[in-house]
Order: structure tokens, then sequence, then C-alpha cells
């Protein structure tokens, strides 16, 4: 099946820093979709980008399918941003990343 | 708050036992998806329902099943429970767009942890 990687697995930033996500996949795929989960373990989904760039307030990501990548932009982060970042595709079924753990410190 | 409600909150059974994990979606969605999340397997799609029909399925294992009722809630069945059946369970559900598919934003409950000794 499908493979997907994200990295880093783990980020520390200082509040205000910018930060990159990224998630490459193996093969092409029908639909990407960016999800955070919060400390408290909330789900949230961020995106739904299969190609192109989208942006949602201080996030942003972008797709490149033919490359197999795609990546989340984080700007002028906020502690509030802290938690794990996924990513999942969808090629045939559905498969998650092992996720981002983003730090944001005061 | 998502407006997707999923009971009991915790759940604590014996291995070999039956469960039952309830989800209300959001009011006027069609779509009811569930979600595994362990620290094995990390987070895995299960399967989704559709105004009551199945409409995708994942990873989901012969000893767990699902359905979607015609007030839309949905409930996930999980019989013969083995220790590593332990793991937090989400429901999310959806606004339909085309059929409804897994590309909708998904809205997600507070999820239902089950753990099994």
């Amino acid at each position: 099946g499908i493979q997907v990687e994200q990295s880093p697995p783990d980020l520390i930033l200082q509040e205000g820093a910018n930060s990159t996500l990224r998630c490459n996949f193996s093969d092409s795929v029908n639909n990407l979709q960016w999800f955070h989960q919060n400390p408290w373990g909330q789900l949230i989904n961020l995106f739904y980008i299969p190609s192109g760039t989208k942006q949602n307030g201080r996030l942003s990501a972008t797709t490149v399918a033919t490359e197999r990548y795609s990546l989340l932009y984080i700007s002028s982060s906020q502690t509030t941003d802290s938690g794990v970042y996924f990513c999942a595709v969808v090629s045939g079924d559905m498969r998650f990343g092992a996720g981002t753990r983003l730090t944001v410190k005061p | 708050d998502s407006g997707v409600t999923q009971t009991p909150k915790h759940l604590i059974t014996a291995t070999g036992q039956r469960v039952t994990l309830r989800c209300s979606p959001r009011s006027g969605d069609l779509s009811v998806y569930w979600y595994q999340q362990s620290l094995d397997q990390g987070l895995q799609f299960l399967i989704q329902y559709y105004n009551g029909e199945e409409r995708a399925k994942g990873n989901i294992l012969e000893r767990f099943s699902a359905q979607q009722f015609p007030d839309l809630h949905s409930e996930l069945n999980l019989s013969s429970l083995e220790l590593g059946d332990s793991a937090l369970y989400f429901c999310a559900s959806s606004a339909p767009r085309q059929g409804g598919s897994t590309t909708d934003t998904q809205y997600f409950g507070p999820g239902t942890r089950l753990t099994v000794l």
C-alpha cells in the first residue's frame, strides 16, 4: 500500500517563529488532508488539498502532486498551535502519516 | 465544540468481550467516519457511512462492524476484544458533497477511550 512519511517527527519552536512541516507519499493520490490534534486529543481537519495551495489565517498548505509531497506552513506560531499534525492521503483507502509533534514555547 | 458527540467517553472491559461505541453526527451531516488511534498503529481510518450506506472501508477488522441508522447516528461494534484493541476511537461527520466521500471536511468528536484488560 501507499507509504506516508512526515518530517520532522518533532519540532520545538519559540512563539512567533515560522515552521514548515512536510508530508511525502509514495504513489499518486486522490486527495490529501492535514489534521491537527491538540494536546487534549481533539482532532481538527485543517485542509483538504490534493493539489495547489490553500491558506487559512496563519496556516497555509501546498501540495505538489507530481512530486508526491505536501507542505504545511505555520507562520507566527502561537502556543495554541502545539500538538500533533497529521497528513492523510487517499489512494484506494485512507492512510495517515505518523505525525509531526509541534511544541511552541512562550 | 465540533457538534459531534460520542458515548461513552471511557470504556474499560476484558478480553473476549463485546462493546458498542455510539456517535451522533453534526446536525445535517449525512456522512459518518470511524477512526482508531493506538500507540502501535497510529491513526487508522476504519469505515465511512453515507446516509445509511457503507461508502468506504479501511483497516477495519472482521471482528469489528458498524452501521448507520435512519436517524443518522452510528454505532461501532467491537467483538472478541483483544489487548491490542485498546485505543482511542474517533467518530467524525461531514456535510454531503457530490454524494459524500473521504474528501469532505470532517468534524471530529472527542473520542471514546477503550481499555481492554
